[in-house]
């Protein structure tokens, strides 16, 4: 299994423009999330979904949206890019099912906005 | 709103030494606890877990311990090695929310 993956690892964007991370798993596991690593600070949930077609809020969702059409994806988008959504952007997701899971998290993109 | 903290940012070692991680929480609805490992450039690393039926348990040189009345939790890394270096978090959920909540990290060095 090649577990949690994403792309791209590095990207840099101009204030206004818009894009989306990939994320994807193998593992058939119906959790999935979305954090953001800014620097001396822990991860902060943006955006979750608890299996295909089904998605919530985090901590900290303003200015981005996600969508789960498959299981297996959970893609991120960015609308319109500023220089406050620069970071390191993580993907994670467990088998669900129940509260007490183990969280497998991807390698994380990071993402500057000038 | 409800957080996760940490006493110490920075934490130097021997080699060989014990080491102790502290991590405050303050969501008394929590009922599953996490320390994740971190090195440079990579995603975090699941290390042990607890629930909160629990006041201890251990793994492969690793323990946490969960106090609930003071809502405090520690990990305790033994025989400490260079490889362990990295920053460590801990993170708390309450159950049927799939919302984590993490603490800012302790960085943990080790010194040969």
């Amino acid at each position: 299994n090649a577990g949690v993956t994403q792309t791209p690892k590095f990207q840099v964007l101009k204030t206004g423009q818009s894009m989306t991370l990939q994320c994807a798993q193998d593992m058939n596991h119906e959790y999935m999330s979305w954090y953001r690593q800014d620097p001396g600070m822990g991860l902060r949930l943006i955006h979750y979904s608890v299996g295909a077609g089904i998605t919530d809020q985090g901590e900290v969702p303003n200015g981005y949206n996600v969508s789960r059409s498959t299981t297996e994806d959970f893609p991120l988008r960015l609308l319109s890019a500023a220089p406050s959504q620069t970071s390191v952007y993580f993907c994670a997701s467990n088998p669900g099912g129940g509260a007490y899971n183990e969280q497998f998290f991807g390698p994380g993109t990071r993402l500057t906005v000038l | 709103g409800e957080s996760v903290g940490l006493h110490l940012p920075t934490l130097s070692v021997q080699e060989g030494d014990n080491s102790i991680i502290n991590c405050a929480y303050s969501n008394s609805a929590s009922d599953y606890f996490i320390w994740y490992k971190q090195e440079s450039g990579k995603g975090p690393q699941f290390i042990i877990d607890i629930r909160s039926n629990m006041d201890k348990r251990q793994g492969q040189r690793v323990t946490v311990l969960l106090n609930k009345t003071v809502k405090h939790l520690s990990l305790q890394i033994a025989a400490t090695q260079p490889g362990d270096s990295a920053v460590y978090f801990c993170a708390e959920m309450a159950s049927g929310t799939y919302k984590y909540i993490f603490g800012t990290g302790t960085r943990l060095k080790v010194l040969a």
